[in-house]
């Protein structure tokens, strides 16, 4: 079983609708990530969490927001959905420790916004 | 502005030849730098990374050079096979940083 899963894999939604990207870890760290992907750009971050009460803003985080349920669980939401939003969305992991910088991440969900 | 740079968006190798994928980056307080590989409907994965405080490491075919003073890290895969083709993706990282910044990516076709 994969370390890292993320569910929807794909979504189609229409401009203005509420969307949830759930992201689920298995390999125990606390750290967890939500990151956008454009075409021809490089992976860019939208939220951070280092525990379940602590909740960050990454670079690019207007429009979404977060939910760090349990340790093991981190969701995104798009309140309400535009067209600009539809890229790749990737969740990560990382363990604590100085000696662990590498982050692990799932499959990606593909979103599109019409 | 980008502070990880990928310069070259695409790269065609020979199956069995040298692989060079190049990164350069502005930020002098990076201190730890990242190669991901990345197929299509796949997440990125972890390749290989490296410390400010080496100028090499390698692992199987896989080597990352580091040259501080230039900025500049580079990915040799050596011999390249088919399977390596994927987009790979150059990451940096400041000690008290929280994220991974990323470069656009290079994409690497195989052929055999």
């Amino acid at each position: 079983d994969a370390d890292v899963t993320q569910t929807p894999r794909n979504r189609i939604t229409k401009t203005g609708k509420r969307i949830m990207l759930e992201c689920s870890q298995t390999k125990g760290h606390d750290r967890m990530y939500w990151y956008r992907q454009d075409p021809g750009l490089g992976l860019r971050l939208i939220y951070y969490s280092f525990d379940v009460k602590d909740i960050n803003k990454g670079e690019i985080s207007d429009g979404y927001s977060v939910s760090r349920q349990a340790q093991a669980k981190f969701s995104l939401s798009l309140e309400s959905a535009i067209p600009n939003q539809t890229a790749l969305y990737f969740c990560a992991t990382r363990g604590g420790g100085r000696l662990t910088d590498t982050q692990y991440f799932g499959p990606g969900t593909r979103l599109t916004v019409l | 502005d980008q502070q990880v740079k990928q310069n070259s968006p695409s790269l065609s190798v020979q199956e069995g030849r040298i692989s060079i994928l190049n990164c350069d980056y502005t930020n002098s307080m990076f201190d730890y730098f990242l190669w991901y590989k990345k197929y299509p409907a796949e997440g990125p994965t972890f390749l290989i990374s490296i410390s400010s405080i080496k100028d090499k490491n390698e692992d199987g075919r896989f080597t990352v050079f580091l040259n501080k003073s230039a900025k500049h890290l580079s990915l040799h895969i050596v011999p390249s096979q088919p399977g390596d083709s994927a987009v790979y993706f150059c990451a940096a990282k400041e000690q008290a940083g929280t994220a991974l910044i990323f470069g656009k990516g290079t994409t690497l076709s195989v052929s055999s």
